[in-house]
């Protein structure tokens, strides 16, 4: 049985410094990851999705890394700011009809 | 483009009543997932449908809840006499192709409606 696991559950860190938000899941055999950041009482915002092929994606400050093998991905957000703050999900594909399973998320918050 | 579109966004509902929660995909897009977030817990996956079809319906509590996509129109979760513990946010995603097409699977969420229940 799959299961995600974020660690840590919450992050404070001051603006400017570099985010590293983990992800580890139990089962190697996924199709695909996907990163999301969640706003207090909105929707999710997809941020990168790795193929289970792929070990990194890029955008922007945001870099995700995949490492199927031990059942990990990091997303780096570099130069964090204020805006920020939210609530960061990983969530994996494990199969074909493609629904997600979540972690339980990352809560984040950059000070100024 | 427009994003995926729930309404309503907050719904009350006293226990015993329907609640009917409806999902407008996005232009193009053919495949609907339906997630829950109950409060203080992660997203839990309900539902997936096709147009008039329900793929996966594992995730989805075996009484009083429904799920349809017509062909015409929004798909439409539905519960039946709801309970407090039904209090929830329920997200709708949807994606372009389904993973057996495609590997690449990225899904796209709507805002959520919340439902609470009196």
């Amino acid at each position: 049985k799959q299961e995600v696991t974020q660690i840590p559950a919450a992050l404070s860190v001051p603006e400017g410094e570099n985010l590293v938000l983990n992800c580890s899941f139990t089962d190697s055999a996924i199709y695909n990851l996907q990163w999301f950041r969640q706003d207090p009482g909105k929707g999710l915002t997809s941020l990168l999705l790795i193929q289970s092929s792929q070990r990194e994606q890029t955008s922007g400050r945001l870099n995700a890394s995949l490492d199927k093998s031990s059942g990990r991905s990091t997303l780096y957000i570099a130069a964090s700011q204020p805006g920020d703050s939210a609530t960061y999900l990983c969530a994996v594909t494990t199969d074909s009809w493609g629904k997600l399973q979540f972690g339980a998320g990352t809560q984040v918050v950059v000070t100024p | 483009n427009a994003g995926v579109m729930q309404n309503p966004r907050h719904l009350v509902r006293r226990r015993g009543q329907e609640a009917r929660l409806r999902c407008s995909p996005m232009k193009g897009h053919s495949h609907v997932y339906w997630y829950r977030q109950l409060p203080e817990e992660g997203l839990k996956f309900m539902v997936y449908l096709q147009k008039e079809n329900i793929i996966d319906e594992s995730g989805m509590p075996k009484e009083r809840f429904s799920a349809e996509f017509p062909k015409e129109g929004p798909s439409i979760l539905r519960i039946q006499q709801v309970v407090r513990g039904d209090s929830a946010a329920y997200f709708c995603a949807s994606s372009p192709v389904g993973l057996k097409i495609s590997s690449y699977n990225e899904q796209f969420f709507g805002p959520g409606t919340r439902l609470t229940v009196l």
